[in-house]
Order: C-alpha cells, then structure tokens, then sequence
C-alpha cells in the first residue's frame, strides 16, 4: 500500500529502569556496527560501535551486543533518564562498503519521569 | 557538537528551483558523506567524497550533485526540485577513507519544496 510515513516502534520505560532497543541488520558482509541517538530537531550523534569480531562493547552506561548468527544487534542503557529520550538508529557498514552506512527504521525511547 | 557544521539550517523554496547546502567536516576529517533523511524513507546514503574524489554513491537522483573543494569542505546541489525533495539532508565526517569508521553528522539542513 501507500507509505504514509515511518511508524517507529516504541518503547516506554520508567526513569532509573533498563532499556534495551534491539535492531535486525541485513547484510552478513556488514563487519562494523553503530548506535546514533536522534533528538527531535538534531542530527544523529555517535553513541557506540561494535566490530565484527567482538560481541559485546560496553560504553558509560551503554552496552552493545552482537549476534552475528542471526544478524542482531541490540543496545541497553542501564538508569535511563529523561535525557535518553530520543530515537534511537542501528547502523551497518563493511570494510568494502566505503562508509555507506545503511541504517534501521529507528526506535523512539520515551522515558517517564 | 559534534564539530561538523551546515548551513543553512533552514530552506524554503519553490519546485523547479534549485539550492546549494554547504557543509564544513571535523578539522582533520577527509571523507564527507551526505544522507537524506525523509519520513518515508528514513536515513538514505546519498554520496561520499575522500579528500576531493568521489568514492561512493547511494541512490542519489541524478538531478542531485555534490563536490568536495580542496579546504574539504563539501556542497551538495539539488536542482529542478520536487515537492518529494522535501527533507532534512544531513552531511557526515570521518577521518579517514570510509568503511569501519565512525561518522560524525552535523545538524542538518531542513528543506521545505512549496
């Protein structure tokens, strides 16, 4: 049918709780993989990145796992705050890609005081 | 901030007309990249320059072109433009020549095609 736009999956959580926003990638040639924050109005900010040969990458409150076997990616942020709320990208890309970035759909994460 | 700029934040034109969006990379950066971001197609790969060459293409429309100049600095023209160009394009930096390097996106421009 006609594409009226992007329905973004969400997820609500309560301020001080975990989130974890999961994303399927598409290529298995795809060796290295972000997580871009979107606040309304932004541009995508870096959060963390993953190479292929690692399958968990922890940040300051962030975490990355890696499961290459069935191509998933998800992203936890432990105490989410207010501020984490935003939309929340996953992106593939692969040495012989040249930095053509393929992203997900997104997933809003709204975060209740 | 991420150290990459654009401008000009806001753009509001006619269809037919035709805009420059200018975008200045991280110092030290030598790969620009440019993406489309529309609410039907999400986050779209447009084109990437290294060092004032050409290195990729997305699926940009041929009435689209980009350069990048020598201070590395990069412009991307849309001309004949449709109602559907309406979108945020961001442009993106990284330091070297692309694959498994993080990019860094400026703030984007906004384009609204009356």
């Amino acid at each position: 049918g006609e594409s009226v736009g992007l329905h973004l999956p969400t997820l609500s959580v309560q301020e001080g709780d975990n989130s974890i926003i999961n994303c399927a990638y598409s290529n298995s040639a795809s060796d290295y993989f972000i997580w871009y924050k979107q606040e309304s109005g932004k541009g995508p900010q870096f959060i963390i990145d993953i190479r292929s040969n690692m399958d968990k990458r922890q940040g300051q409150r962030v975490t990355v796992l890696l499961n290459k076997t069935v191509k998933h990616l998800s992203l936890q942020i432990a105490a989410t705050q207010p501020g984490d709320s935003a939309v929340y990208f996953c992106a593939e890309d692969s040495y012989n890609q040249g930095g053509k970035l393929i992203f997900g759909q997104g997933t809003e994460l709204s975060v209740k005081p | 901030d991420s150290g990459v700029t654009q401008t000009p934040k806001h753009l509001i034109t006619a269809t037919g007309q035709r805009v420059t969006l200018r975008c200045s990379p991280r110092s030290g950066d030598l790969s620009v990249y440019w993406y489309q971001q529309s609410l039907d197609q999400g986050l779209q790969f447009l084109i990437h320059y290294y060092n004032g060459e050409e290195r990729a293409k997305g699926n940009i429309l041929e009435r689209f072109s980009a350069q990048q100049f020598p201070d590395l600095h990069s412009e991307l023209n849309l001309s004949s433009l449709e109602l559907g160009d309406s979108a945020l394009y961001f442009c993106a930096s990284s330091v070297g020549a692309g694959g498994q390097e993080t990019q860094y996106f400026g703030p984007g421009t906004r384009l609204l095609v009356l």
